[in-house]
């Protein structure tokens, strides 16, 4: 049963960096089948995708945030990791991890996802 | 980049009503839409994808048409547990685009 487990700090100060790691267990990171990737949500509002990347490093990222984020792969440790630089108070959320099954034409479904943490960004 | 605009925001019906949620794309995206439904507190879940393909497990109820721009997704007999917010979003290249979403009530 593939289970995704974020972690992280709950609480982050304005302007310093958030940093989340999602660890993958019941399946491997380095399969050719998944992009693996994060989404947020901020409270009451919808979903927002953030970016993905694979397991030989490939990223892609939302142009709002491309500036502030960094994805990266450990694949001895079947893990993943976000992070967001310069934080506001607008980068407040419940932030997901997520798997992305890989398909023809190189389309990326998002087909399972963690629980979820929330973030606050406060001082 | 494509824009996803779901109508309306929000809805309520009663027990039994037939729902229909739109989702538009601001290009063509041929069928690479998928629908999530999110139930208050929980997980988003995977409804349907390639526009109509109701993912395993997912009551019969719910389908999805759709093609190129405009997509919708139908709950045929309301039922109290399809309280939920809806979200479309694209997939056939990055950025994921969600919509806004769609609040079902009661």
């Amino acid at each position: 049963q593939l289970q995704l487990q974020e972690s992280g700090p709950g609480l982050v100060k304005p302007s310093e960096t958030l940093s989340l790691t999602c660890t993958v267990s019941g399946g491997s990171i380095s399969s050719s089948s998944y992009y693996w990737g994060w989404i947020r949500q901020p409270p009451g509002k919808g979903l927002e995708w953030i970016g993905m990347i694979y397991y030989s490093g490939t990223t892609y990222y939302t142009p709002s945030l491309k500036s502030r984020v960094t994805i990266s792969v450990d694949t001895s440790k079947n893990q993943f990791s976000l992070k967001l630089s310069s934080v506001t108070a607008a980068d407040t959320a419940v932030y997901y991890c997520a798997r992305l099954l890989l398909g023809r034409g190189a389309t990326t479904l998002i087909d399972y996802w963690g629980q979820g943490t929330l973030v606050t960004v406060s001082s | 980049d494509i824009q996803m605009t779901q109508s309306p925001s929000s809805l309520s019906a009663s027990v039994g009503d037939r729902v229909t949620i739109t989702c538009r794309a601001s290009q063509a995206i041929s069928n690479y839409l998928a629908w999530y439904q999110q139930k208050p507190g929980k997980v988003p879940k995977l409804l349907i994808y390639a526009a109509s393909t109701l993912q395993s497990g997912v009551p019969s109820r719910f389908s999805g048409s759709g093609s190129g721009t405009d997509f919708t997704l139908t709950i045929s007999s309301l039922q109290p547990e399809d309280v939920a917010t809806y979200y479309c979003q694209k997939y056939n290249s990055a950025p994921l685009t969600f919509g806004g979403g769609t609040k079902v009530e009661i």
